[in-house]
């Protein structure tokens, strides 16, 4: 299994609606994980840091399933300003470094 | 405090030419990352300091790559000959605490490498 997988997408879906990605990651050690996003030609930003089962920041949700190894992140009530590529983040297996997964695209469309 | 500031945004170059690339990471921050970004690999990560000491450069390509954290404020990642194949975004981010950090990295805005 590799470091971290995403399914790169593209997710449409329409203003208003709910839509969950998921992301798998191979080190079971890790205690950290993150989901960033990043803009068209833009540097990736911090959206959310996942600690313990979960955590939810307004229409964004993110859930950790240890058992499983993977990540979800839910985004509830989807805006024209919420497509980008969503990143998901995970401790590289010597846990030293941060490792990076290639993203999912999504695109709200009116 | 003004963010990762990394220069220049865009770099063109022909193939043969020795490009540089700049970085002042924030300030406090005691780790510096460089990554590159293409479609096709994602976000590799390409050597990381920590206290303007390398401490694994093991994701650099090749020996054409060199990357240098002289002081805490500043870093170069530098590329001699260029070829056409080094053509992508790089990234350089920065961070307190490492992998532990609660507050992940901080990136700067790209340098955008065209070799032609």
């Amino acid at each position: 299994r590799k470091e971290v997988e995403q399914d790169p997408g593209p997710f449409n879906v329409p203003e208003g609606a709910t839509v969950a990605f998921n992301c798998t990651y191979s080190n079971s050690a890790s205690q950290s994980f993150f989901w960033y996003r990043q803009d068209c030609r833009k540097e990736p930003k911090l959206l959310m840091s996942v600690y313990s089962s979960g955590n939810e920041d307004g229409r964004f949700t993110a859930q950790l399933n240890r058992a499983s190894q993977y990540i979800s992140l839910l985004i509830r009530d989807s805006k024209l300003s919420d497509s980008a590529t969503y990143l998901c983040v995970v401790p590289n297996s010597g846990y030293s470094t941060l490792t990076f997964g290639k993203g999912t695209m999504l695109l709200v469309s009116p | 405090d003004a963010g990762v500031i990394q220069s220049p945004r865009h770099e063109v170059t022909e193939m043969g030419q020795e490009v540089t690339l700049r970085c002042k990471p924030i300030s406090g921050h005691d780790y510096l990352f460089w990554y590159r970004q293409t479609m096709m690999r994602g976000l590799e990560l390409l050597i990381y300091f920590n206290n303007n000491v390398p401490i694994d450069d093991s994701g650099m390509p090749e020996d054409r790559f060199s990357a240098k954290m002289p002081n805490a404020s500043f870093s170069t990642l530098k590329i001699q000959p260029s070829e056409p194949r080094d053509s992508a975004v790089y990234f350089c981010a920065s961070t307190e605490h490492g992998v532990r950090s609660v507050y992940g990295y901080t990136f700067g805005s790209g340098t955008r490498l065209t070799v032609v």
